[in-house]
């Protein structure tokens, strides 16, 4: 069964510094995506990495895929308030016609002055 | 271009009772998904439909079914409803080209009372 994990669940970060969101998964896959939800809202799609070494960029937020370590990044440059929110990844498997995405449990920032 | 919409916004029901949630695609988008994000429980895959045709389901019990139109809009029925069925029902789409990026709906709450 695949199982998803991000880490860390929660964190706060102070305006102007860099952090990193880990997402690890227990099934090879190449197929990971990274999604934003804020409070009382929908999911709002971020990144689809497609491939080993895949790098997506938009903004302060950039995305990496390393299928050997069965682990994605999503790194936050010079966060600022607007940043806040909780960050999803998902997996897709090719045995489930990529259809069907395990989440993590989110990871819920906080930036702060 | 529009998104995902679903519909009603909020429902409350009785325990007991049955509910039925709507979804409409992004126009050109074939395949419907649904998700349920429960307090504590993260979010769960519930259903895939594309053409018509149930894909994969994920780990509910049958009182949880659903359908896809023509049109490719979808329903999801909710029978015997129980207090741990109240959360947010999501509702996704994609064109099932390579990447199968999912578009998220604004989500129908369901509180059972």
């Amino acid at each position: 069964e695949l199982k998803v994990e991000q880490n860390p669940l929660f964190l706060s970060m102070q305006e102007g510094k860099n952090y990193t969101i880990y997402c690890n998964y227990s099934t090879t896959s190449d197929r990971l995506y990274w999604y934003r939800q804020d409070p009382g809202k929908s999911l709002e799609s971020l990144f689809v990495l497609l491939s080993n070494g895949a790098v997506k960029q938009e903004g302060r937020l950039m995305a990496s895929l390393d299928t050997k370590a069965r682990l994605s990044t999503l790194h936050i440059t010079a966060a600022v308030h607007d940043l806040s929110a909780t960050y999803f990844c998902a997996v897709g498997l090719l045995t489930d016609s990529w259809g069907k995405l395990q989440f993590g449990a989110g990871t819920q920032v906080v930036v702060t002055p | 271009e529009a998104g995902v919409t679903q519909s009603p916004t909020h429902l409350i029901k009785t325990r007991g009772q049955q509910a039925t949630l709507r979804c409409s695609p992004i126009s050109g988008h074939t395949s419907v998904y649904w998700y349920q994000q429960a307090l504590g429980l993260g979010l769960q895959f519930l259903l895939w439909y594309d053409e018509g045709e149930e894909r994969n389901r994920g780990n509910f019990p049958p009182r949880f079914s659903g359908r896809q139109f023509p049109n490719y809009s979808s329903e999801l029925n909710v029978n015997a409803l129980e207090l741990e069925d109240s959360a947010l029902y999501l509702c996704a789409s994609s064109s099932g080209l390579v990447n199968n990026e999912q578009f998220f709906g604004p989500g129908t709450r369901l509180t059972v009372l």
